[in-house]
């Protein structure tokens, strides 16, 4: 049963940046068609997709957000990190990581418990 | 990017009532759909995949179905445990986008 952790400082300051990791137990980052997504959810709002990485490190970003966020794997590690730069306010919410097949099955079927930060002063 | 709107925004029924959960994209996305249930400080749930199928060890009073722009997410006689909010999401292009959610109370 694959299993998904997210961690990184609940508070971070305006204009630094907010780096998150989250760690992949029961299962290899690397096996089959498996991507790693980010996706954040600000508190009593909807679902927010940040980007994806295959083991591989090829990506996809939301163009929303492409200039600021860089996603990355490390798989000796099992953890995929992201960081995202020049925070404001606006990017105060829960942060999940979430797995998806691949082009055979491109749904989140596995999910982390989220994590909150808070930007602020 | 491809907007889903899902409507309503927020239903109350009664335990045993059937519900209908309409998500309209902006452009065809084939059956490339998906619906997820979010409980209240719980990461979302994968319901539903590629517009109708159930994924495992979902309960069958869920079903789904669509294509192209309209899809539905119906659960047949609800439950108490099915108080949550369920969001649409399209995987047919990037950005992966969801809709705004759809917040169902029970009466």
């Amino acid at each position: 049963q694959v299993q998904l952790q997210e961690s990184g400082p609940g508070l971070v300051r305006p204009s630094q940046t907010l780096s998150l990791t989250c760690t992949v137990s029961g299962g290899s980052i690397s096996s089959g068609s498996n991507y790693w997504n980010w996706i954040r959810q600000p508190a009593g709002k909807g679902l927010e997709w940040i980007g994806r990485i295959y083991a591989s490190g090829s990506t996809n970003y939301n163009p929303s957000l492409e200039s600021r966020v860089t996603i990355s794997v490390d798989a000796s590690k099992k953890q995929i990190s992201l960081k995202l730069g020049s925070v404001t306010a606006a990017d105060t919410a829960v942060y999940f990581c979430a797995r998806d097949g691949g082009t055979a099955f491109p749904y989140l079927d596995y999910w982390g418990q989220g994590t909150l930060v808070t930007v602020s002063s | 990017d491809i907007q889903l709107t899902q409507s309503p925004s927020f239903l109350s029924a009664s335990v045993g009532d059937r519900v209908t959960i309409t998500c309209r994209a902006s452009q065809g996305i084939s059956i490339y759909l998906a619906w997820y249930q979010q409980k209240p400080g719980k990461a979302p749930k994968l319901l539903i995949y590629a517009a109708s199928t159930l994924q495992s060890g979902v309960p069958s009073r869920f079903s789904g179905s669509g294509s192209g722009t309209e899809f539905t997410l119906t659960i047949s006689s609800l439950q108490p445990e099915d108080f949550a909010t369920y969001y649409c999401q399209q995987v047919n292009s990037y950005p992966r986008t969801f809709g705004q959610g759809t917040k169902v109370e029970i009466k």
